[in-house]
């Protein structure tokens, strides 16, 4: 059983369309970090969420922190093939120990 | 460029033939972590490193050993590969979590291995 909750598991849209991904737990965590992955490569970090209610922007990414510092969310506005990727959320616990969801599989057709 | 590197990105080996992943980071960071990703099981912690010369457990240890004899190194040693170890593997560095945002895990490129 995943400690971090993805959803959904697979997303395709068109070009400039809107996307969510939804993060979800029943534990606390001290940050949350969202990463994205492309095949052939390694994780990388796209942001680290630490305060309760926290909304961070990076250019068309919107992150969110759950209040309660169980769940997170990624909002990307008008969407581009670039953007395609495997979305991880890891959620990091008091001994610095990283709990990765099982990720969410975004394809942003042309 | 400050990066994790791991050696060899393809391995395609026999059952039983004792087997070392190479892990080495340039960033000087203290935490250093193994990880397996299967598909729909996402990422899974092997072991993990908070310094040299300690190591503990991760999610899945069973199979896998690893050592930290210097800070920049992490090697990931299969004993005995089996097939259910068929993989792939990334190894990856932190810096001590201080509560920054600007915290985050470096990852390694990858090793695919299939024990056959």
């Amino acid at each position: 059983t995943q400690l971090l909750e993805q959803s959904p598991q697979f997303l395709s849209i068109q070009e400039g369309e809107n996307l969510t991904v939804y993060c979800n737990s029943s534990s606390v965590f001290s940050s949350l970090q969202w990463y994205r992955q492309e095949p052939g490569e390694g994780p990388v970090l796209l942001v680290t969420v630490v305060t309760g209610g926290e909304v961070k922007k990076l250019k068309r990414l919107t992150f969110q922190f759950g209040d309660a510092r169980k769940d997170s969310s990624l909002h990307i506005t008008a969407a581009q093939p670039g953007d395609t990727g495997l979305y991880l959320c890891a959620g990091v616990d008091n001994d610095y120990k990283l709990s990765f969801g099982a990720g969410t599989t975004v394809t942003v057709r042309a | 460029e400050a990066q994790v590197t791991q050696n060899p990105r393809y391995l395609i080996t026999v059952t039983g033939k004792k087997l070392t992943v190479t892990c080495s980071q340039n960033m000087n960071h203290e935490y250093m972590s193994w990880y397996r990703q299967d598909p729909g099981l996402g990422l899974r912690q092997i072991y993990y490193s908070m310094n040299v010369e300690v190591t503990d457990k991760g999610d899945v240890p069973e199979g896998y050993k690893v050592s930290r004899k210097e800070k920049r190194n992490f090697p990931l040693i299969l004993e005995s590969p089996s097939p259910n170890q068929t993989s792939l593997y990334f190894c990856a560095s932190s810096s001590v979590f201080t509560g920054g945002e600007d915290y985050g895990y470096t990852f390694g490129s990858g090793t695919r291995l299939t024990v056959v």
